[in-house]
Formats: structure tokens, sequence, C-alpha cells
């Protein structure tokens, strides 16, 4: 399996522009998250997917973000505007149907974004 | 609301010594599971070992085990025999045992094996 697969590795773009983040989730897992990571807040969870269906977004910054999930093997994260403070690591994580037993997420290389 | 502390930012140790990262948390459920999550210059992050709250004994993952503490909800990491390897930030993180429960991470600790 080639894991959680995430595009590009590094973003750099210009305040102002949009910026878009893709995640292909591991075959068979049904939940995807999305991360941002950086020094002063740690790891985030911005919003996460059940069966494509966003569950929970109250992480998401403000209205600039937003994510889809238009099938179970592929989703974007979306950023219009871009701002410089937007400046992160941001990592898609995947997991297999819930069960009491595993709970573990696998995680994306992760995309550096930064914004000028 | 669910909260995960670790208080130790950065940790030094020498090679093939003995280290503990400590690990708290604060919920109010009574099933719930706890990870260790390890991050290495790659960014990658990795699941080092899982625990779940209605086991009483200890779970162990080759060099590394956990001490669980359930009534003063302390997690804590010993990686045993530090290896070069093991230079990376960790992350204690807490997740419900329903299924919409999302994980929360600490902020982490920067494990640095010095040769």
């Amino acid at each position: 399996d080639a894991g959680v697969i995430q595009s590009p590795r590094h973003e750099v773009t210009e305040m102002g522009q949009e910026v878009t983040l893709r995640c292909k989730p591991i075959s068979g897992h049904n939940s995807l998250f999305w991360y941002r990571q950086t020094m002063m807040r740690g790891l985030e969870l911005l919003i996460y997917f059940n069966n494509n269906v966003p569950i929970d977004d109250s992480g998401m910054p403000e209205d600039r973000f937003s994510a889809k999930m238009p099938n179970a093997s592929f989703s974007t994260l979306k950023i219009q505007p871009s701002e410089p403070r937007d400046s992160a690591v941001y990592f898609c994580a995947s997991s297999p149907p819930w069960d009491r037993t595993l709970y573990e997420q696998y995680f994306g290389p992760g995309t550096r974004l930064t914004v000028t | 609301a669910q909260t995960v502390t670790q208080s130790q930012p950065e940790m030094s140790v020498q090679e093939a010594e003995t280290v503990t990262l400590s690990c708290t948390y604060d919920t109010s459920e009574n099933n719930y599971y706890l990870f260790w999550y390890k991050q290495p210059p790659s960014r990658q992050m990795i699941l080092v070992i899982r625990q779940e709250a209605y086991k009483q004994q200890n779970a162990t993952e080759n060099r590394f085990s956990v001490n669980f503490q359930k009534a003063a909800k302390s997690f804590s990491l010993k990686i045993s025999d530090s290896q070069l390897g093991d230079t990376a930030m960790y992350f204690c993180a807490h997740t419900g045992g329903n299924r919409d429960d999302k994980i929360i991470f600490g902020k982490g600790t920067r494990l640095h094996i010095l040769p």
C-alpha cells in the first residue's frame, strides 16, 4: 500500500492567491482528517470526513478555508485568499472503518505551505 | 473538554539510555484510547503505541512501553536502549470511545538522542 498521498509536498505562494492541497487516503479507509501544524499552535484538527461526509469542521479557521471530499479516494483543502499566517505544514490522515480495537490514524507526509 | 498536556517541550539523552516522556490528559469518559505518535525530521507522523483505557495492562512495543495510570490520568512513554533513530517529536494523543470522537494531540516533546 502506498500510504496516504499528499500533493504538493511544498507550496510557495503570494498573499491573496488561491491554494489547493490534495490528499488521497489509503484504499478502504473511510475517515479522512485534515490537520495544520505550526510551532505556535502545534497540531490542530481542521476538519474530518466520514464516508465522504464532513462530520466536524469546527477547527476550520475561517471562511477562507474550505474542504471537499467528492469521493472516497480524494479530498482537497482550499485556501482563498491565502495569507502569510496560513503558512504551516498541512497533514492529511485517514483511518479504517471505526473499530474499538483500532482507531489509528495514518498520516501523509504533509504539505509545507509558505505564503509570502 | 478533553485536553492533553505534555510538560516537557524538549529533552536530550545519551544513546542507549532510557528516557521517559510525560503526558497527562483530562476526560470525563470511562472508555477511551491513548496514543503516542512519533514525528521524525521527515515530518511523517508514525503511530508508536496505543493503549485502551479499559485494559489495565500497560502496552509494550519492543523498546517502547507505557505507564498508564488511569486514576491519575497519566500516560508516560518509556523508550529503552534509545537509538539515534529515536530522535523526533513525540506527540501524546487521546480520543474517546465513540465513533465521531476526535483525536486530541498534545503540543509534543522534542527528543534528541545524543551519540
